[in-house]
């Protein structure tokens, strides 16, 4: 069964900084994009960043651009992503997802950005 | 980027009567290699999205049948044969066929 298990979040000050991982099971997960997507509260959904498989291709949205890094280990079958200069409206929850034809997702994690 | 406009946005059904979302993109979402990435998601209060519909008309596994999905190009649809009380919440397009990929605002779907 595929499973996606976010860490990391929490409460951070304006300027702060966070990492977020993912810990993957149940599928190889070497052979797959990888995706962090976030839901702002009471907001719809938003991609933020994405993944090749072997860590060599990376695309994020504009505005973590420079601010957030996306990154991968597969040996430990693990996302992860590094935010920095956290501003207010980086406040979201943040969902892994596999993506395939058919996306999987992890739970999701809060970040709350507040001083 | 692509911008992905969904309609209604609310959507009061009565139980066992259809519902019908549609999605509209502000390009085409055919990608070079021949698939359309876009997928429908099922979002209930407090979970995570769900993947029920992806390139356009092949559903998730496990999704009953009364979901289908249909169209081509830049326009969209969603269809529930007959709305169940599990099918309430917030339902949204996605595409992943162009970077950045993108969502639909959503559509909440309640019982009257």
């Amino acid at each position: 069964e595929v499973q996606l298990a976010e860490s990391g979040g929490g409460l951070v000050q304006p300027g702060g900084s966070l990492r977020l991982s993912c810990a993957a099971s149940g599928f190889t997960f070497s052979s797959y994009w990888m995706s962090w997507v976030r839901q702002a509260p009471g907001k719809g959904l938003e991609w933020v960043a994405n993944i090749k498989e072997d860590g060599s291709v990376k695309y994020y949205m504009d505005s973590v651009r420079g601010r957030f890094t996306i990154s991968r280990d597969n040996a430990k079958n693990s996302l992860y992503l590094q935010m920095n200069s956290l501003r207010g409206e980086d406040t979201a929850v943040y969902y892994c997802a596999r993506e395939s034809s058919g996306w999987r997702w992890g739970q999701g994690i809060l970040v709350t950005v507040s001083s | 980027d692509i911008v992905m406009t969904q309609t209604p946005l609310s959507s009061p059904v009565t139980l066992g009567q259809p519902a019908s979302i549609s999605c509209r993109s502000s390009h085409s979402l055919v990608h070079s290699d021949g698939n359309t990435y876009m997928s429908w998601l099922h979002q209930r209060p407090g979970q995570p999205p769900r993947l029920l519909i992806y390139q356009i008309s092949i559903r998730f596994f496990g999704v009953p049948d009364r979901f289908s999905g249909s169209g081509a190009g830049t326009d969209f649809t969603l269809k529930i044969s007959r709305v169940e009380p599990e099918d309430v919440g917030v339902y949204y397009c996605m595409q992943a066929t162009h970077f950045p990929y993108s969502f639909g605002q959503g559509t909440k779907l309640q019982i009257k």
